[in-house]
């Protein structure tokens, strides 16, 4: 695609739902990677996936959090038993090369997560 | 470890002045440092880039940005603002080409 496409863009749960957040990178890119955008604040850092291997996680905030990107392709952000500090914006990026490279990261528009 | 402060929560300019934003970093190896914009709903789109080689960096919508190691800044400027300038802006920094941290962002209006 044109560019790096995320759903749903506005999901509502009540707490203690699970929740899944889709990503879709743009086409061919290598890199995938999740932050989360805190009202109010800049994006922090949660995961980063090269091809379908998760290479970093430290920036997941707790075990509730889980990402995967199966097949190499599209990414799937899950959040279990969801709390009301999950609250935010969780933006995903996607780059054309690997680790250690100046290519830049091209971010989708976000998904914004309300736990109610 | 690595860390972005942005200096000024937000900052008002007259159309067609100087639009100047403030960044400094902290970073135990050389860095790599971006220059990011968001528009309300919207994703970062990338502005600008310094990874090696010249210190002044020009991007796109005519902004630029110098990275000066003696001050570990990157301040981020445009001679000129338009009203399509507002938005909220990032500075981030990468010591591993790879994950990238932000400031808290600098919010700016522009004053017809």
């Amino acid at each position: 695609g044109a560019g790096v496409s995320q759903s749903p863009r506005y999901k509502v749960a009540k707490r203690g739902q699970d929740v899944a957040l889709r990503c879709d990178p743009i086409s061919g890119h290598v890199s995938l990677f999740w932050y989360q955008q805190a009202l109010g604040q800049g994006p922090e850092f949660l995961t980063y996936f090269q091809n379908e291997a998760q290479l970093d996680k430290s920036g997941l905030p707790s075990d509730r959090f889980f990402a995967e990107r199966p097949e190499g392709s599209v990414s799937t952000l899950k959040i279990q038993r969801t709390q009301q500090e999950d609250s935010a914006v969780y933006l995903c990026a996607s780059s054309l090369a690997r680790v250690r490279s100046n290519q830049p990261q091209h971010f989708g528009d976000g998904t914004r997560l309300s736990i109610l | 470890a690595q860390s972005v402060t942005q200096l000024g929560s937000h900052v008002s300019v007259s159309e067609g002045a100087l639009v100047l934003l403030r960044c400094n970093y902290s970073s135990s190896v050389p860095p790599y440092l971006f220059w990011y914009v968001q528009y309300p709903n919207q994703g970062l789109q990338l502005l600008l880039k310094y990874t090696t080689g010249a210190t002044l960096v020009k991007g796109i919508n005519g902004f630029e940005a110098e990275f000066k190691k003696s001050e570990t800044s990157f301040h981020l400027t445009k001679p000129s603002a338009h009203m399509s300038d507002a938005a909220e802006y990032f500075c981030a920094v990468s010591e591993m080409a790879y994950k990238l941290s932000f400031g808290a962002g600098t919010t700016v209006t522009v004053r017809a």
